[in-house]
């Protein structure tokens, strides 16, 4: 069965360091999603892309945040530099129609740890 | 947005039925009820979605009220596997060609066995 694919699963920075994330959506999927979670609350929808271009940008912290789906197909999101804050899940997701009568496919998401 | 309200947490017996409630008084014409659920330590996954119909699939029935203002997701015989987080979303229709799903803290199933 075909997944969201997500690297790595688990990561430790320290504050001020860079860290990017990648997510590999299932073959022929046109929208791609990046959720940030923390832990005990729902996923926060970051970005989301329709093809190469985003569609929804509007909750990416731009100042330290940035997310490129190059070719329409697998994407990046780097954060430079990290905080504290931003220890959580990132999660991507991906559908292979940009309506509202279809489902999202998510991967198992990145750990991240700021120290 | 359209906000949904879930119980914060439900506990049930093994092989018992759960009737999950979803409170959605804001809901618009086009908006889609989705259900997701989210064991520990995974990605949401997709349980069933629906817009005025009541709707089935071999993980659960999604029951739709009348006014479309609430919903219940029903697991028919909980498993030990059901244990999970379960989030009620409306999908917001931005335009014709894009949609998003906006989480709330969902529900959290607690299964006894």
């Amino acid at each position: 069965e075909a997944e969201v694919a997500q690297s790595p699963r688990y990561k430790i920075t320290e504050k001020s360091q860079a860290v990017a994330f990648w997510c590999d959506p299932i073959s022929g999927h046109a929208t791609l999603y990046w959720y940030r979670q923390i832990l005990g609350q729902g996923p926060e929808l970051l970005v989301q892309f329709q093809d190469e271009s985003v569609v929804d940008d509007s909750q990416l912290p731009k100042d330290r945040f940035s997310a490129e789906r190059l070719k329409g197909v697998d994407s990046t999101l780097k954060i430079q530099p990290a905080e504290l804050g931003d220890s959580a899940m990132y999660l991507c997701a991906s559908s292979s129609l940009n309506t509202v009568n279809t489902e999202a496919f998510f991967g198992q998401g990145t750990r991240l740890t700021v120290v | 947005d359209a906000k949904t309200t879930q119980p914060n947490s439900m506990e049930s017996n093994e092989e018992e039925p759960v009737h999950l409630p979803c409170n959605h008084s804001t809901i618009s014409g086009t908006d889609y009820i989705h259900w997701y659920r989210q064991l520990p330590s995974q990605g949401p996954e997709y349980v069933i979605h629906g817009l005025t119909s009541n709707v089935n699939n071999r993980m659960a029935s999604l029951a739709i009220a009348e006014d479309r203002k609430s919903s219940t997701l029903i697991l028919h015989r909980a498993t030990l596997r059901d244990a999970a987080v379960y989030y009620c979303i409306l999908s917001a229709t931005r335009g014709s060609n894009d949609y998003k799903l906006s989480f709330g803290a969902g529900t959290t199933v607690t299964v006894r066995a």
